[in-house]
């Protein structure tokens, strides 16, 4: 598959569980912040996005939360589902220039039945 | 309403050939990227168009690639002649406006998979 070659730190949860991702990002001018979920053989899909004058955003099963202080950004997922396994990924992008999304290297969620 | 849609999704070419991978954006966004993933390697940006021109291009690796977007409709991303190191994914996405957040989201396509031999 497509994530063959990148080692991509994995996060394994049961069904039902909750699930956290974690994304430290680079640039302290980055000022928007979006997760992308990709499954195989597909192209990354929009989760859910923040804007740097927010520290939370919830969505349906959701919740995004920012840590500018640390340049942090995490992706919290309620009673994670097998549909939910994937790789996951965030992007960020500044003012100058918010049509470029740098993208982080992604973590994998596996989830056991 | 169709997504982003990219032609072909696999390709496999020799050294020194040439390949052209098409996206069709949906339809109505004017803003049309191409990202791409190399082997073991993040996603990256390689350029932005909006309709047809141009708007950076900071991303493409070498002259080697050629983008277009004639008509401002769907887009072209030829590489001539192909290289090994050119192997990997490809993703073409759109946004109707720029992506600030309140519904100006990009949309990626699923990607052309791209192998160099």
């Amino acid at each position: 598959g497509e994530n063959v070659g990148l080692h991509l730190p994995t996060l394994s949860v049961q069904e039902g569980d909750n699930s956290i991702i974690n994304c430290a990002y680079s640039n302290s001018a980055s000022d928007y912040f979006i997760w992308y979920k990709q499954e195989s053989g597909k192209g990354p899909q929009f989760i859910i996005d923040i804007r740097s004058n927010m520290d939370k955003r919830q969505g349906q099963r959701v919740t995004v939360l920012l840590n500018k202080t640390v340049k942090h950004l995490s992706l919290q997922i309620a009673a994670t589902q097998p549909g939910d396994s994937a790789v996951y990924f965030c992007a960020e992008s500044g003012m100058d220039s918010s049509y470029k999304l740098i993208f982080g290297s992604g973590t994998r969620l596996l989830v056991r039945p | 309403e169709a997504g982003v849609t990219q032609f072909p999704s696999h390709s496999v070419i020799e050294k020194g050939q040439t390949v052209t991978l098409r996206c069709d954006p949906i339809s109505g966004h004017d803003n049309l990227y191409w990202y791409r993933r190399v082997m073991g390697k993040e996603i990256k940006f390689l350029l932005h168009f909006v309709k047809e021109s141009k708007q950076d291009e900071s991303g493409m690796p070498n002259n080697r690639f050629l983008a277009e977007r004639t008509g401002g409709t769907y887009s072209t991303l030829k590489v001539q002649p192909a290289e090994l190191e050119d192997s990997g994914v490809y993703f073409c996405a759109s946004s109707q406006m720029l992506p600030r957040g309140g519904g100006n989201t990009i949309y990626f396509g699923e990607g052309s998979w791209l192998t160099v031999v």
